[in-house]
């Protein structure tokens, strides 16, 4: 089945500081998505971005999927933006997926006031 | 109105003991899912439902039964719980499944713990 990988797993910031974090998967994939799960346990739908670029806010997405990664950008973070950032996809890889979303292990936001 | 809503929100129960979770959607989709969050925040598909027809099933143990009465409703039952079912259990369900392309929405989970 396919794989991904996310990076970092844990990424520390201060309150307004921009970043970055990458979403790399091992075959084609036909949905993208990108969530957050807050601390109350919450899978909070960021982007859904099978290719292209989106933008909601402070927070944008790309996805190049000739390349097949994804990147998520958080500007001028904010507390409230702690908690695990999830990428999951849907592929064909090893025959039909019928929506079967394979997840990341997550990237741990923190942000310190 | 919350799209995906489950309950109960936590359950603490016994070792041997069944339990089941409920889970709606009002969003008028076709599909539905279960999903499980381990201790270390790993997410893995469990089943999934098309129109009341189970589609996924994961090699889950068989303790574990999903029942669709509906296109809104998708219920997991557990059988003799064990100490390793603890865990986040999430629902989600997408408009269809056209091979999976359609964006999915969660539930606020369920966290089981077996004691």
């Amino acid at each position: 089945g396919i794989q991904v990988e996310q990076s970092p797993p844990d990424l520390i910031l201060q309150e307004g500081a921009n970043s970055t974090l990458r979403c790399n998967f091992s075959d084609s994939v036909n949905n993208l998505q990108w969530f957050h799960q807050n601390p109350w346990g919450q899978l909070i739908n960021l982007f859904y971005i099978p290719s292209g670029t989106k933008q909601n806010g402070r927070l944008s997405a790309t996805t190049v999927a000739t390349e097949r990664y994804s990147l998520l950008y958080i500007s001028s973070s904010q507390t409230t933006d702690s908690g695990v950032y999830f990428c999951a996809v849907t592929s064909h890889a090893g025959g039909t997926s019928y929506g079967k979303l394979t997840f990341g292990q997550g990237t741990i936001l923190t942000v310190h006031p | 109105d919350t799209a995906v809503s489950q309950t109960p929100k936590y359950l603490v129960t016994q070792m041997g003991n069944d339990k089941s979770i409920k889970c709606e959607q009002n969003l008028g989709h076709d599909t539905m899912y279960w999903y499980k969050q381990d201790s270390k925040k790993f997410l893995k598909i469990m089943f999934s439902y098309n129109n009341k027809e189970l589609i996924i099933n994961e090699t889950v143990p068989n303790r574990f039964s999903p029942k669709s009465p509906d296109k809104a409703h998708l219920n997991l039952h557990i059988n003799s719980l064990e100490l390793g079912d603890s865990a986040v259990y999430f629902c989600a369900s997408s408009q269809d499944l056209a091979g999976g392309a359609y964006e999915q929405y969660f539930g606020p989970g369920t966290r089981l713990t077996v004691t």
